[in-house]
């Protein structure tokens, strides 16, 4: 099984529409949850961490649900510049040490 | 905002040479990582190091591969007798401390192609 897995899409929407992705990861001992953002040929950047209780930052909201071992990213009123790749990324055990292990990322276009 | 950065950003190189990618990790910064991403393939976690040694490596990270920090500032990556396997875009990372809610900042990449 694989450690971290997304539906790697593409999710094709219009402008103004809601979009969610899920991720779900291997590891129940797995502490922190992040989301980054990559466009195409660039580095990651981080999109918002994943907090336990759930999070917003403005159009984005996270979820984390520990007992089924997913995390879901909400996308509302998508804009043109929202298109990239969304990478569900997990940091876990790995050794002595806490390791981010990044997913395929799920593809989004959104068009006009 | 400080950034990683990473030179060169491109790097052609024939097969069974020689590379070193450097990176410039921010300037606080205690933990260090290299990932590489081969196209359309996920982002893979090669190495990571703190304190002047390596804490965890991928089985990806075999003999071929070698880290160091040669100085206060940079961070290497040295593959050496390059395959046309490790052709991909190498990134490196560093965060400030490994809490596990420490985000990564990332470099803009190398992209590496070998021959």
């Amino acid at each position: 099984r694989k450690e971290v897995e997304q539906d790697p899409g593409p999710f094709n929407v219009p402008e103004g529409a809601t979009v969610a992705f899920n991720c779900t990861y291997s590891n129940s001992a797995s502490q922190s949850f992040f989301w980054y953002r990559q466009d195409c040929r660039k580095e990651p950047k981080l999109l918002m961490s994943v907090y336990s209780s759930g999070n917003e930052d403005g159009r984005f909201t996270a979820q984390l649900n520990r007992a089924s071992q997913y995390i879901s990213l909400l996308i509302r009123d998508s804009k043109l510049s929202d298109s990239a790749t969304y990478l569900c990324v997990v940091k876990g055990p790995t050794g002595g040490s806490y390791i981010p292990t990044f997913g395929r990322g799920t593809s989004l276009i959104v068009h006009p | 905002e400080p950034e990683v950065t990473q030179t060169p950003s491109h790097q052609v190189t024939q097969m069974g040479q020689e590379v070193i990618l450097r990176c410039v990790p921010i300037s606080n910064h205690l933990y260090f990582y290299w990932y590489r991403q081969i196209l359309g393939q996920k982002v893979e976690f090669l190495v990571s190091f703190y304190n002047n040694e390596i804490s965890e490596k991928s089985e990806i990270f075999d003999d071929q591969f070698s880290v160091e920090r040669p100085d206060g500032s940079n961070f290497t990556l040295k593959i050496r007798s390059t395959k046309l396997e490790d052709s991909a875009m190498y990134f490196c990372a560093s965060s400030d401390w490994a809490a596990t809610n420490e985000k990564l900042f990332f470099g803009s990449g190398t992209q590496l192609s070998v021959l």
